[in-house]
């Protein structure tokens, strides 16, 4: 059974700080997201990553992928307030039985103060 | 446009109530999931659709009855809930391949009294 563990669950930033999310999973997936969800509305994707070594940025963010470690990273850079959100990273199981099914980590609350 | 829609915003319903939640995309997308989201959890999958087929059904309780009348739209209906049930339900879509990015509505936040 695929697994996805965030760390850490909490995280408070000073504005203007650096910080990095962590996601592990378990077996072996090629395809993982990062999604955002602000209180009480819907997720929003932010990066689809797509291969070993695939790194993406926008904005203050940059996600990357290391497949052999199971590894995403989703770095913060400069934080402001308006990332203060929910970070969820996201795997899709590679087995062919599961088609579609998205495994989410248990998500990051990441708040940003002054 | 990736925009995926969801009707009611939000729900409040007796244990004995018959509900609907609707959902619709028309972005082309073949494949259309159900969650079920607790707060301050991640989402949990309920159902997928692919090519209008039930494809996945994640050990749902009957009382949770998808169905998907053409590609576009994509219904839950609900029957004898239980408190247990309230939640944000969410409809996602898709391209119909395996792994594509799953674009997701704003949500059905659902309390049931």
């Amino acid at each position: 059974e695929l697994k996805v563990e965030q760390n850490p669950l909490f995280l408070s930033m000073q504005e203007g700080k650096n910080y990095t999310i962590y996601c592990n999973y378990s077996t072996t997936s090629d395809r993982l997201y990062w999604y955002r969800q602000d209180p009480g509305k819907s997720l929003e994707s932010l990066f689809v990553l797509l291969s070993n070594g695939a790194v993406k940025q926008e904005g203050r963010l940059m996600a990357s992928l290391d497949t052999k470690a199971r590894l995403s990273t989703l770095h913060i850079t400069a934080a402001v307030h308006d990332l203060s959100a929910t970070y969820f990273c996201a795997v899709v199981d590679a087995g062919g039985t599961s088609y579609g099914k998205l495994t989410f980590g248990q998500g990051t609350i990441l708040t940003v103060h002054p | 446009d990736t925009e995926v829609t969801q009707t009611p915003k939000h729900l409040v319903m007796g244990m004995t109530n018959k509900k609907s939640l609707k959902c619709e995309q028309h972005m082309g997308h073949r494949a259309m999931y159900w969650y079920k989201q607790k707060a301050k959890k991640p989402p949990e999958l309920m159902f997928v659709y692919s090519y209008e087929k039930l494809s996945i059904n994640e050990s749902v309780p009957s009382r949770f009855s998808p169905e998907c009348p053409n590609s576009s739209l994509l219904n839950l209906h609900l029957h004898a809930l239980q408190p247990e049930d309230s939640a944000l339900y969410l409809c996602a879509s898709s391209q119909g391949w395996q792994g594509a990015t799953q674009y997701f509505g704003p949500g059905t936040r659902l309390l049931v009294l």
